[in-house]
């Protein structure tokens, strides 16, 4: 089946800190790879997201490669800040050929930053 | 622009009340997600639709969860009769089109409360 394992948290950082977030996937298909973020009292929103091996999903100065020989989606930031504060969720689907549509998400990782 | 619009944002009611909880999904997306969030569980699918018709209701914990979309701009999930353990987070979620691989827009939820 398809599911997804991230690093347990909580991770608590200073600003200006390096930020990894493990995550690793297991698939039946060739699935698409996505980092949700969820802020304090909001619903999720895409923070990035890669389709196919080797690519690079990037935003707000986080990133994240399609890592096939590994399966593996690591988040990355080189310096957080305090607004980064949240939960990070990844997750994937298999498209059409796999037979579903649905994200399947990880149990998300709690990132606190300090000032 | 509106995004995904859910009500109530918050509701508390007994035990073996009836819940009904509303979703408006962004216009022109056609697919829509129902999700619950607890600490003990994460984030699970509960049912979604493509073109207004349930594709997959697996996520469904009992015959007490029921999901309706009598229309492109509407969905409801009801719960009768309400537990405590129904005590979570519910998140609405829609997406451009049928495919996995485009983002899911996620409402801000509903906190449910079972008393």
């Amino acid at each position: 089946g398809n599911s997804v394992t991230q690093m347990e948290g909580p991770v608590t950082l200073s600003e200006e800190a390096f930020l990894t977030i493990n995550c690793t996937y297991t698939a039946t298909g060739y699935p698409s790879l996505f980092w949700y973020v969820q802020y304090p009292g909001e619903g999720l929103q895409l923070l990035l997201k890669a389709t196919k091996a080797d690519d690079k999903g990037s935003n707000k100065g986080f990133e994240a490669t399609y890592r096939k020989e590994t399966t593996s989606f690591h988040l990355e930031k080189g310096s957080v800040q305090v607004s980064d504060s949240a939960v990070y969720f990844c997750a994937l689907t298999v498209g059409a050929q796999g037979g579903s549509e649905k994200l399947v998400f990880g149990k998300g990782t709690k990132l606190t930053v300090n000032p | 622009d509106a995004g995904v619009i859910q009500s109530p944002r918050h509701e508390v009611t007994e035990m073996g009340q009836e819940v009904t909880l509303r979703c408006k999904p962004i216009s022109g997306h056609n697919s829509l997600f129902w999700y619950r969030q607890t600490m003990m569980r994460g984030l699970e699918l509960l049912i979604y639709f493509n073109n207004n018709v349930p594709i997959d209701d697996s996520g469904m914990p009992e015959d007490r969860f029921s999901a309706k979309m009598p229309n492109a701009s509407f969905s409801t999930l009801k719960i009768q009769p309400s537990e405590p353990r129904d005590s979570a987070v519910y998140f609405c979620a829609s997406s451009p089109s049928g495919s996995g691989y485009n983002e899911q827009f996620f409402g801000p939820g509903t906190r449910l409360t079972v008393l």
